[in-house]
């Protein structure tokens, strides 16, 4: 079984850029969750995906925005990128987003500064 | 919306004393809980969840943690802690978020395992 894997580990981009992050979810799961961690806090919650479907979103504007692909993987686009944000971006996977059983299963994460 | 309270922010032992991090929760019905575990430049790893089964629940690595009710607490701990446990420690509650199930982390513990 593969686990969540994302990409690239690192990045790093000037202000008033673009980036796309890209994940691909565990073999089975259809749901993709996103999550930006500043240096030391926890990860904050930034939008879900399930079946190619935007299905719930955190307290992020408009410019974080995401797809998920009929395989189920995703990317997380950020336009006119800020210095803060800086953050370790996480992407997990689950398979029941509807259940409170649901479990996500994160992958390592990509690093991305913006000077 | 719940939400979980990590109660240290950081904890110290000693290699094979008892490890004991503290985590409060608060919701309206029975929540779903977890705890992962981040170690330095990786993504979170899944420790043990908590879904309204058993109210003592094992882990890896030799960790378990109890849900309690009345004093609305999920405290994570292990009889003898190793040095590879130095890392941090995130207790988080799964909350319904529309159709989406979101994930919100406490702020985190880091451990320290003194040689």
């Amino acid at each position: 079984e593969t686990g969540v894997t994302q990409s690239p580990t690192h990045l790093i981009k000037t202000r008033g850029q673009q980036v796309t992050l890209r994940c691909s979810s565990q073999s089975g799961h259809n749901t993709v969750s996103w999550y930006q961690q500043a240096l030391g806090q926890g990860p904050q919650f930034i939008f879900q995906y399930y079946r190619e479907e935007e299905n719930g979103r955190g307290n992020f504007p408009p410019r974080f925005s995401g797809l998920q692909f009929p395989n189920y993987s995703s990317e997380l686009n950020v336009n006119a990128l800020e210095l803060d944000d800086s953050a370790l971006y996480l992407c997990a996977s689950s398979h029941t987003p509807g259940l409170r059983t649901d479990t996500q299963y994160f992958g390592p994460g990509t690093r991305l500064t913006v000077l | 919306a719940q939400s979980v309270t990590q109660l240290d922010s950081h904890v110290s032992v000693s290699e094979g004393t008892p490890v004991l991090l503290r985590c409060n929760y608060s919701s309206s019905y029975s929540p779903s809980l977890f705890w992962y575990v981040q170690h330095p430049n990786k993504g979170l790893q899944l420790l043990l969840k908590y879904t309204s089964a058993a109210t003592l629940v094992k882990g890896i690595n030799g960790f378990e943690a109890e849900f309690k009710k009345s004093e609305t607490s999920f405290h994570l701990t292990k009889p003898s802690a190793h040095m590879s446990d130095a890392a941090e420690y995130f207790c988080v509650v799964s909350d319904r978020f529309g159709s989406a199930r979101q994930l919100t982390f406490g702020s985190g513990t880091q451990l320290t395992v003194l040689p």
